[in-house]
């Protein structure tokens, strides 16, 4: 069954660094989603991506964030100055129609910033 | 804004019981309702969905069903099994994003 895969699974990074979070979608699908949950928190919508473009994006995802689809297989999530409390663990995920349709998530990429 | 609130766990049962977990939402207009479980060690997977009031979504043995009037998707299995121990997430959506709740883990003793 395909699945959508994440890379890496933890990422420690420091202060102030940029990181890169990446994602493999399944194939054939064409919504993207980027999520993240705080330790002892909820799960929170970051952004979607249709068509090479945001489709919709929350208040959390200000201007330290940003999304590329680079090519036609990968999905990223670029955090331009980390702060601690983004550490956090950030899910990636992708559906083949909006709204209703079933989102399929990734494992999660766990990201410690010290 | 839209929110989902679910019981707060753990909810620990044993094999073969009853096993029910509260979810009601805010939101206006018409949402989709979905509950999602996540094993040990994995992604969040759909277990089931309602797309409108009434609606029942079922699947591997749980359902759920849309109450407008209450506004609640109350998760339900008539005989829980180990296997079914993981976190359960409640989530609405009105668009692209899901709204989850804050999650509820469920405890399956044999």
């Amino acid at each position: 069954e395909p699945e959508v895969t994440q890379t890496p699974s933890h990422q420690v990074t420091q202060m102030g660094q940029e990181v890169i979070l990446r994602c493999v979608p399944i194939s054939n699908h064409l919504y993207f989603y980027w999520y993240r949950q705080i330790l002892g928190q909820k799960v929170e919508f970051l952004v979607s991506f249709y068509n090479n473009e945001i489709s919709e994006k929350s208040e959390i995802f200000d201007d330290q964030f940003s999304v590329e689809r680079p090519d036609g297989s990968n999905f990223t999530l670029k955090i331009r100055s980390t702060k601690l409390e983004d550490s956090a663990m950030y899910f990636c995920a992708s559906s083949a129609a909006k709204t209703t349709d079933t989102q399929y998530f990734g494992p999660g990429t766990r990201l410690t910033v010290l | 804004g839209d929110s989902v609130t679910q019981m707060e766990g753990p909810v620990t049962l044993s094999e073969e019981a009853c096993l029910t977990i509260n979810c009601t939402y805010t939101a206006t207009g018409y949402p989709s309702l979905f509950w999602y479980v996540q094993y040990p060690g994995e992604g969040l997977q759909l277990l089931l969905k309602a797309t409108k009031a009434d609606d029942k979504g079922s699947n591997k043995g749980f359902e759920a069903t849309y109450r407008k009037e209450t506004t609640s998707f109350h998760l339900e299995k008539g005989s829980v099994q180990v296997s079914d121990s993981a976190v359960y997430f409640c989530a609405l959506s009105k668009g692209l994003g899901l709204t989850f709740g804050g999650g509820t883990r469920l405890m399956v003793k044999p």
